[in-house]
């Protein structure tokens, strides 16, 4: 019953690694998105998706890289771990892009420790 | 650039009791939405309430309401009558056309018996 989920929930991995989240959603929406939550509990937006399409790309490091096999899906890879990285990354769907007043449905979050 | 800001970092309340979450915002575009989401300690986001800015009449969802003023780009939030399942960090959000989020630093919600 799950709506938005994302795996894993806890990340732990060394600098200069290689990672990657998992988001799924089953809600049939079109639009789906990644936040990071820093220490600070600031929530700021990196991508979002419409229909696989990449429609919102914020300043973010080329380490970072979204993959939106379809809908249902969008991963977040991240190459070569910085220290910086450790935070709480939130994926969330929403029904679709249009007027922009559409509820987004946040799964648990990855929180993401770099040692 | 959109930009909100929440100037309380926490706010304690009593059971039963009334609190208000402040919220001014800056934005150039004539059609947006405003929510406040909530963030429990188990991390969950959710959604509080939801006003759209063309719309005057304030929102409200049972104990939450809203006070929306368009022209002073303020948009608070009330909480009535106050339960210990309402602690939580409170984030004021705004949404462009694109359906991008930009969140408020949050406010710390305590609630004492």
């Amino acid at each position: 019953d799950t709506a938005v989920s994302q795996t894993p929930k806890y990340l732990v991995t060394q600098m200069g690694n290689d990672k990657s989240i998992k988001c799924e959603q089953n809600l049939g929406h079109d639009t789906m998105y990644w936040y990071k939550q820093d220490s600070k509990k600031f929530l700021k937006i990196m991508f979002s998706y419409n229909n696989k399409e990449l429609i919102i790309n914020e300043t973010v490091p080329n380490r970072f890289s979204p993959k939106s096999p379809d809908k249902a899906h969008l991963n977040l890879h991240i190459n070569s771990l910085e220290l910086g990285d450790s935070a709480v990354y939130f994926c969330a769907s929403s029904q679709q892009l249009a007027g922009g007043g559409n509820e987004q449905f946040f799964g648990p979050g990855t929180r993401l420790t770099v040692l | 650039a959109q930009t909100v800001t929440q100037s309380q970092p926490e706010m304690s309340v009593q059971e039963a009791e009334t609190v208000t979450l402040s919220c001014t915002y800056d934005t150039s575009e004539s059609d947006y939405y405003l929510f406040w989401y909530k963030q429990p300690p188990s991390r969950q986001m959710i959604l509080v309430i939801r006003q759209e800015a063309y719309k005057q009449q304030n929102a409200t969802e049972n104990r939450f309401s809203v006070n929306f003023q368009k022209a002073a780009k303020s948009f608070s939030l009330k909480i009535s009558d106050s339960q210990l399942g309402d602690a939580a960090m409170y984030f004021c959000t705004l949404t462009d056309s694109w359906g991008k989020l930009q969140f408020g630093a949050g406010t710390q919600v305590v609630v004492t018996p």
